[in-house]
């Protein structure tokens, strides 16, 4: 499986949108790109997925660039209770393990 | 409808000692996963279920830790002679069947090897 990059942290003002950068550069064709968060001490929740056209659901929207090197998750109106640590993860078709890295740590600030 | 279940929420036990971890996945669902997150880390990946057999362990960091589902539903994660690096948040997650298909997760066992 791939393997992405994201920032460790990011902060956002509350009410305003949260824009998630994830690089996955390696990524090939048959590899999807997920979102999942944690918020602390609860198991990690799925949040959206997509392979190349750009995904929306009523709890984010999920930007894949062209070249599908790069994604965007994007929280359109950041609430206190968004912050959590967000992973994306590259995953194959074959095999179903997700190989989460240490994500970007969410601050949503009143 | 219920969700991912583990059993216990809290394990604490003494360096040596062998622990069982429970997992009751989502009905209906035939893949169930185990990962492990330590203490500021992410999550890292152990061991897939499709159905009873596990195609793929290899997330199991050794021989001491072993797992089991039996009859497409409850599976079970041992640790033997537990070590203190043992000491993580183990999750269960489960889907259903292959396929880029969601992975819903339990709320996990915090096991602290003292």
């Amino acid at each position: 499986d791939a393997k992405t990059t994201q920032p460790p942290s990011m902060d956002c003002a509350e009410g305003r949108a949260a824009n998630l950068p994830c690089n996955h550069s390696t990524i090939s064709g048959n590899e999807y790109v997920y979102w999942y968060r944690q918020i602390h001490s609860q198991g990690p929740q799925y949040i959206i997925h997509g392979l190349k056209n750009n995904e929306t659901n009523e709890m984010a929207s999920l930007i894949i660039t062209e070249d599908r090197k790069s994604s965007t998750l994007i929280l359109p109106h950041a609430t206190l209770r968004d912050t959590a640590v967000y992973y994306c993860i590259v995953r194959r078709l074959s095999g179903n393990q997700f190989y989460f890295g240490t994500g970007t740590s969410l601050t949503v600030i009143p | 409808g219920a969700g991912v279940s583990q059993s216990p929420s809290n394990k604490v036990t003494e360096k040596g000692k062998d622990v069982e971890l429970r997992c009751d996945p989502i009905s209906g669902h035939t893949a169930l996963y185990w990962y492990r997150q330590s203490l500021g880390q992410g999550l890292e990946f152990l061991i897939y279920f499709q159905g009873n057999s596990a195609p793929d362990k290899s997330g199991l960091p050794s021989d001491r830790f072993s797992a089991e589902r039996t009859g497409g539903s409850v599976s079970t994660l041992t640790i033997q002679r537990t070590q203190q690096e043992d000491s993580a948040v183990y999750l269960c997650a489960s889907s259903l069947g292959q396929g880029p298909r969601e992975q819903y997760f339990g709320p996990g066992t915090r096991l602290t090897v003292t």
